[in-house]
């Protein structure tokens, strides 16, 4: 298993700022994501965090709006820039335990930064 | 692309009763299905992961059945107490990338 801490928690931003999420795993993971879950909807990928390379953005997410940093195997930090009420959601980040093959690979989530943008 | 969907998006039912949640999927070639579980503006719990090869798991009142060749798994849970009151959503891994359900919105009522 994986626990993986989130900080903060929530937040309250003024329109035009910008807010760093910070996610850490208490093991060495290689596979770790960044999720957005909007208001009454399911999950949303935004980027696979690379470790000491660039992270894979989704269709719709650019590096420039989320900027990505994966430093080591334990840490990731997401960054929401230049934020508008349409950034209002709940971000996640997961991280894959591997099991003894790929099928028994297990996904874990932190508990979440709730995020309003005024 | 993988699509999961979800029936029912929503379910309401009497403490005790069991109930069964749906999760269906066009592609499958996949590695394992999980189910979560998520309370209000909380993070995803893992319930159980199936691998591709299995047909079901169980963990006390839950079980979990898959049927990969129809792209289809269910959750059964038994005696439903309020506490299960919550979001389940399903998702399934292709090896590099996971795939979301729409969620069913559970209530128990006491």
């Amino acid at each position: 298993s994986a626990v993986i801490s989130q900080k903060p928690s929530r937040d309250i931003c003024q329109r035009g700022t910008s807010l760093t999420i910070q996610c850490q795993v208490d093991s060495q993971v290689t596979m770790m994501f960044w999720y957005r879950q909007q208001p009454g909807q399911s999950l949303t990928l935004i980027a696979t965090a690379n470790q000491g390379s660039e992270a894979t953005y989704e269709s719709g997410f650019v590096i420039d709006k989320f900027p990505i940093s994966r430093p080591n195997l334990t840490f990731s930090t997401l960054t929401v820039s230049n934020m508008s009420p349409e950034d209002s959601s709940i971000y996640l980040c997961s991280v894959v335990a591997p099991g003894h093959s790929i099928s028994t690979d297990t996904q874990y989530f932190g508990p979440g930064t709730r995020l309003t943008v005024l | 692309k993988q699509e999961v969907t979800q029936i029912p998006a929503a379910l309401s039912v009497p403490e005790g009763e069991n109930l069964v949640l749906n999760c269906s999927f066009t592609d499958s070639a996949i590695y394992n299905l999980q189910w979560f579980r998520q309370d209000p503006g909380k993070g995803l719990t893992s319930l159980l992961l199936i691998q591709s090869s299995q047909r079901e798991q169980t963990s006390g009142r839950l079980n979990a059945s898959l049927d990969k060749s129809s792209g289809r798994s269910t959750l059964y849970i038994a005696a439903s107490q309020p506490g299960d009151s919550a979001t389940y959503l399903c998702a399934v891994f292709t090896g590099n990338q996971f795939y979301f359900g729409t969620g069913t919105s559970l209530t128990v009522i006491p």
